[in-house]
């Protein structure tokens, strides 16, 4: 039972183009959404993250967009740089008997090419 | 801050052994979580710990799994009687003490310890 999907393996961008990431997830409970970025042989980082009562939350060349209605939501890079290639996890978070946990889906790799 | 340090990196074992990994989390820190990846996977959750308790486990951690947290610091992981099926990436995260709120929780991971199971 997948309830977090990231249905693109991989997307190619050019660099300075907008690259637009998608996840799509199931379960109401989830009161927080994240993304989280991961270079080879690293874990992966935290790069920017929603809550379930916004819509957008903007962080420099990084917005996510959440669209609950139909529990969708988006992560958008622009302009796209040659650093930002990397795996892009999406992941929602519910707190069950104080432990946050989180569920990620299966990450996109995203390549920008120059 | 030196980041959350797992060891060892790499472990390459034969079916049916035991493996111990570690996970020493970023100093302060008191929440500790174990995750698993297999290729084309995002992380699984295994467990986690607040300070020395062990509040959280998955149903993917079957008997064979153990994991500790004895003083609150660092936290081990062992596999017993390892199978081919549990070849995979094992991260570990880390998290400050804080509410609910998410800024206070972020999850910081180490880089994780790749198991092959011959």
């Amino acid at each position: 039972d997948q309830q977090v999907k990231q249905n693109s393996p991989s997307l190619s961008v050019q660099e300075g183009r907008i690259s637009i990431l998608n996840c799509d997830y199931t379960n109401s409970m989830f009161d927080y959404f994240l993304w989280y970025k991961k270079y080879p042989a690293e874990g992966p980082t935290f790069l920017i993250s929603i809550s379930s009562i916004k819509d957008k939350n903007e962080d420099g060349r990084f917005t996510v967009f959440l669209n609950k209605s139909a529990k969708h939501l988006s992560l958008h890079i622009v302009p796209s740089q040659p650093g930002d290639s990397a795996v892009y996890f999406c992941a929602a978070r519910y707190l069950i008997q104080g432990a946050q946990k989180l569920v990620f889906g299966q990450g996109t790799r995203l390549t920008i090419n120059p | 801050d030196t980041g959350v340090s797992q060891n060892p990196r790499h472990k390459i074992t034969k079916r049916g052994q035991n493996v111990t990994f570690r996970c020493d989390p970023i100093s302060e820190h008191n929440r500790l979580y174990w995750y698993r990846q297999t290729l084309g996977q995002g992380p699984e959750f295994l467990t986690y710990f607040q300070n020395e308790a062990q509040l959280e486990k998955s149903r993917l951690l079957s008997d064979r799994f153990s994991a500790e947290r004895p003083k609150g610091s660092f936290s081990t992981l062992e596999i017993q009687r390892t199978e081919q099926g549990d070849s995979a990436m094992y991260l570990c995260a880390s998290s400050p003490p804080g509410g609910a709120m998410l800024a206070k929780n972020i999850q910081y991971f180490g880089a994780g310890t790749r198991l092959s199971v011959l």
